[in-house]
């Protein structure tokens, strides 16, 4: 597509419940990534995407999280047991090659909310 | 931390005045990259500037970049209403260092119509 898409763009979840947030990256790019971004913070990273190459969960906050990327495109964030403190917008980044070096193109995010 | 930090938090200016923010780094970088992120959902990418470059325009942008100061500067000129926003720098720290981009707290602009 002309951008990335999430979906869906706004969830309200019971604590406890599982969420499954959707990432569908420009066609084409290799690189994908999972960013947070709490109420008036930065962005804090979460997991990254490169091809065929193992990801790098390195910013995964929990073991709740986790995510898949299936056949180098489309990306599925899930967290299980959700806790008030994900509540948090997803957002989702793709590139036409890893490590920025043209810079990323954000989806418009997943407003999630734990309540 | 290689988090980039922006300087000022926030900034309020008249339509037609020149914005200037700020970003501070804490380790070496390949390259520095400015955003802008409008009601708090997707961001916008405004600018790559790598490591060797000092300076880069782009329309009413012009970004500078100081890698002996760690520093970088986004200045928008002629300012319009529509420049409302939240701008963010990105830090990539170089091949050693993991993949991802260090994001700051960002800076708020309000243009006074």
């Amino acid at each position: 597509g002309a951008g990335v898409s999430q979906s869906p763009s706004n969830k309200v979840t019971e604590k406890g419940k599982d969420v499954e947030l959707r990432c569908d990256p420009i066609s084409g790019h290799t690189a994908l990534y999972w960013y947070r971004q709490s109420l008036g913070q930065g962005l804090e990273f979460l997991i990254y995407f490169q091809g065929n190459s193992a990801p790098d969960k390195s910013g995964l906050p929990s073991d709740r999280f986790s995510a898949e990327r299936t056949g180098g495109s489309v990306s599925t964030l899930t967290i299980q047991r959700t806790q008030q403190e994900d509540s948090a917008v997803y957002l989702c980044a793709s590139s036409y090659r890893g490590r920025g070096t043209y810079g990323y193109t954000f989806g418009s995010g997943t407003r999630l909310t734990v309540v | 931390s290689q988090q980039g930090e922006e300087d000022p938090q926030a900034l309020s200016i008249q339509e037609g005045e020149n914005a200037t923010m700020n970003c501070s780094y804490k380790t070496s970088i390949n390259n520095l990259q400015w955003y802008r992120q409008n009601s708090g959902r997707g961001l916008v990418h405004l600018i790559l500037i790598r490591s060797n470059e000092r300076e880069k325009h782009s329309g009413r942008l012009r970004v500078t970049l100081d890698t002996s100061k760690k520093s970088s500067s986004l200045l928008i000129t002629a300012s319009r209403a529509a420049d409302t926003a939240s701008y963010f720098c990105a830090t990539d720290a170089g091949t050693n260092t993991g993949n991802q981009f260090y994001f700051g707290t960002g800076t708020s602009l309000t243009v006074i119509p």
